[in-house]
């Protein structure tokens, strides 16, 4: 049972590139997240799509692009990458918005901006 | 506006060596707080759901209490495998989105 899936676990772009990063989700969730992990700032939201065709603004959404191509898949774009934006990227899933707290999240994708 | 504090930041601890991780919310009307254990290189992974002040939930060495304004995570006689770093989070007021925690980083020493 694969869960959630994010590609490519690692990824090194220089300023101004511009780059995709995957989710998949297996277990028919309605929810779908993206958050940054940095040092000393925990983990912050990015953006979510509470259901399938609805996206939404988390915490520090500037500088990124979300789709939720369908139930399972919800990609996060980097349209110009800034050395602000070296991070640690998770995706998360939820049964739905609200429900238990309880978020299944991805390994991670590494990305670094040079 | 919300805040969610854990402390310490780290804790070593020898094995058997019992012990207690702190969140602190400031959060009003709680919606729920949750519990998170992170290994490194990998996503959090869900621990516990406390609702209601005096609730108390258990799983192997871990337990996790709440009061009306912060949660204990206890770790009775740790194990190395218990390594981790915990992360609390809550829902933020008029909001379903997790605020998480900065975490405490729990390192047992065999």
């Amino acid at each position: 049972n694969a869960g959630v899936t994010q590609t490519p676990k690692f990824q090194v772009l220089k300023t101004g590139q511009s780059m995709t990063l995957q989710c998949a989700q297996d277990m028919n969730h309605n929810s779908m997240y993206w958050y940054r992990q940095d040092p000393g700032m925990g983990l912050r939201l990015i953006y979510y799509s509470a259901s399938e065709g609805t996206t939404d603004k988390g915490e520090v959404p500037n500088g990124y692009n979300v789709s939720r191509l369908n139930k399972r898949e919800f990609s996060l774009r980097l349209e110009s990458a800034a050395p602000s934006q070296t991070s640690v990227y998770f995706c998360a899933s939820s049964v739905r918005q609200g429900h238990t707290g309880e978020l299944f999240f991805g390994e991670g994708s590494r990305l670094t901006v040079l | 506006e919300d805040q969610v504090t854990q402390s310490p930041e780290a804790l070593r601890l020898q094995e058997g060596e019992s012990s207690s991780l702190n969140c602190s919310y400031t959060v009003s009307g709680l919606r729920g707080l949750f519990w998170y254990r992170q290994d490194p290189g990998k996503g959090p992974e869900f621990l516990f759901t406390l609702y209601s002040a005096g609730e108390e939930k258990e799983k192997e060495r871990l337990k996790a209490t709440l009061t009306k304004k912060e949660s204990f995570l206890h770790i009775t006689a740790p194990k190395p495998e218990d390594s981790a770093t915990y992360l609390c989070a809550l829902p933020g007021a008029g909001s379903y989105q997790l605020t998480f925690g900065k975490g405490t980083k729990l390192s047992v020493i065999p």
